[in-house]
């Protein structure tokens, strides 16, 4: 079974809107985080933000949220006033404690093309 | 402070041919790893080092795949022979060792071509 799914190949927005992109991932462990990294077309994977399983509150970093809904297993991303520059494929990844260790596995990536 | 050095950033060989990628982590990293990025995919690990020992490599293919942190700093991957599916982006990282949240800083990447 995958462990982390973004259903959403690709995703166009306007600039300066908002845009959501989805996450659900799988795992039966109580202690996990999750991540989301933003990927340019150069390749580096640059950290956008993270959530930890046991955080009450939803993450959030400068123009960048993210919607934890822990009972769905749903790690959403959402992006708030779209700029042109935020046009990158979009990788959401968890990383599993398990036995001490932590585990990270990517989703397969959600493209966003923001236009103007 | 530098970040996540990686060499060399293209290499292109024939198939059978042996290849080997450097990665240099940020300093004071206890934690390496290694991916693999085929096109269209998101990044699988490969192995993960803390310190000097591999603690997750069970992705690795051993028959052809390779790796070494000797002195629990800069890393060393090798593909011997490689073959032409190995052809993808190979990402190395590190983090800070310990914490869940402790995020990790990617280098560039090497993408390799097997022709």
């Amino acid at each position: 079974a995958q462990k982390i799914t973004q259903t959403q190949p690709g995703m166009f927005v306007q600039e300066k809107e908002a845009v959501t992109l989805d996450c659900t991932y799988d795992t039966s462990d109580p202690s996990y985080g999750l991540f989301w990294y933003k990927q340019p077309s150069s390749g580096e994977m640059i950290f956008l933000i993270y959530q930890g399983s046991y955080d009450q509150q939803n993450a959030t970093e400068g123009r960048y949220s993210l919607n934890f809904q822990k009972a769905r297993k749903s790690a959403n991303l959402v992006i708030s006033a779209s700029q042109l520059g935020d046009s990158a494929m979009y990788f959401c990844a968890m990383r599993e404690a398990t036995g001490g260790s932590y585990i990270p596995t990517f989703g397969r990536g959600t493209s966003l093309i923001v236009h103007p | 402070e530098a970040g996540v050095v990686q060499s060399p950033r293209y290499k292109i060989i024939e198939k059978k041919q042996p290849v080997a990628f450097w990665c240099n982590p940020i300093s004071g990293h206890n934690t390496l790893y290694w991916y693999r990025q085929n096109l269209g995919q998101g990044p699988e690990l490969l192995i993960r080092y803390e310190n000097e020992e591999a603690v997750d490599d069970s992705q690795l293919p051993k028959d052809r795949f390779s790796a070494e942190r000797l002195k629990g700093v800069d890393s060393t991957l090798k593909i011997q022979p490689a073959e032409l599916g190995d052809s993808a982006v190979y990402l190395c990282a590190s983090s800070l060792r310990g914490q869940a949240s402790n995020e990790q800083f990617f280098g560039p990447g090497t993408r390799l071509t097997v022709l």
